[in-house]
């Protein structure tokens, strides 16, 4: 039973563009959605989170945006690099009474091409 | 800061073998957590220590599995006998803080992958 899906395995696209990465969870006790970033070989690295009391988180390049209605949140990276090729997961958790666990989806890979 | 480290990077054993995986988080960080990725899946919770105390293991798949936390330093997790499910990359991970925010922002080591034959 997954409770969290990224339903893309893959993403292309152009340097310079929009990547969306989407992500929708089935558990409603989920109340803090991470994504984190992976390459190659490498562990995965903490990219940015948001609390299910916003609707939008925003670092840099990177924004997250949360719909607690539809149980969706996707993570726009604007302008995309070709850095930015890696394997992003989305993950969740529940504050009150989940413990620290993430429970994460498959992972979307995203590939930025020149 | 130093990572968190884990080792080996790989280890292949065969079928009813014993492993011992080893995992050196961040210093400072109470928290101390291992996770598992089977074939390209979803990277799935194993256990949470806080400190030497295991503070939930409802991920660890049966008692094939073991891990310690000496001291609330460093953790081991051995298979003992391996099976060929449980070929994989396992990572663990470390957060700071026993509650709020930081402690809910894990950093993961490389992981290791293991492969049983």
């Amino acid at each position: 039973d997954q409770q969290v899906k990224q339903n893309s395995p893959s993403l292309s696209v152009q340097e310079g563009r929009i990547s969306i990465l989407n992500c929708d969870y089935t558990n409603s006790m989920f109340d803090y959605f991470l994504w984190y970033k992976k390459y190659p070989a490498e562990g995965p690295t903490f990219l940015i989170s948001i609390s299910s009391i916003k609707d939008k988180n925003e670092d840099g390049r990177f924004t997250v945006f949360l719909n607690k209605s539809a149980k969706h949140l996707s993570l726009h990276i604007v302008p995309s690099q070709p850095g930015d090729s890696a394997v992003y997961f989305c993950a969740a958790k529940y504050i009150t009474g989940g413990g620290n666990k993430l429970t994460f989806g498959t992972g979307t890979q995203l590939k930025v091409e020149l | 800061e130093a990572g968190v480290t884990q080792f080996p990077s790989h280890s292949v054993i065969e079928k009813g073998q014993t492993v011992t995986l080893r995992c050196d988080p961040i210093s400072g960080h109470d928290n101390l957590y291992w996770y598992r990725r089977v074939m390209g899946k979803e990277i799935k919770f194993l256990l949470h220590f806080v400190k030497e105390s295991k503070q939930d293991e409802s991920g660890m798949p049966n008692n094939r599995f073991l891990a310690e936390r000496t001291g609330g330093t460093y953790s081991t997790l051995k298979v003992q006998p391996a099976e060929l499910e449980d070929s994989g990359v396992y990572f663990c991970a470390s957060s700071r803080g026993l509650a709020g925010p930081s402690s809910y922002e894990q950093y993961f080591g490389p992981g290791t992958r293991l492969t049983v034959t």
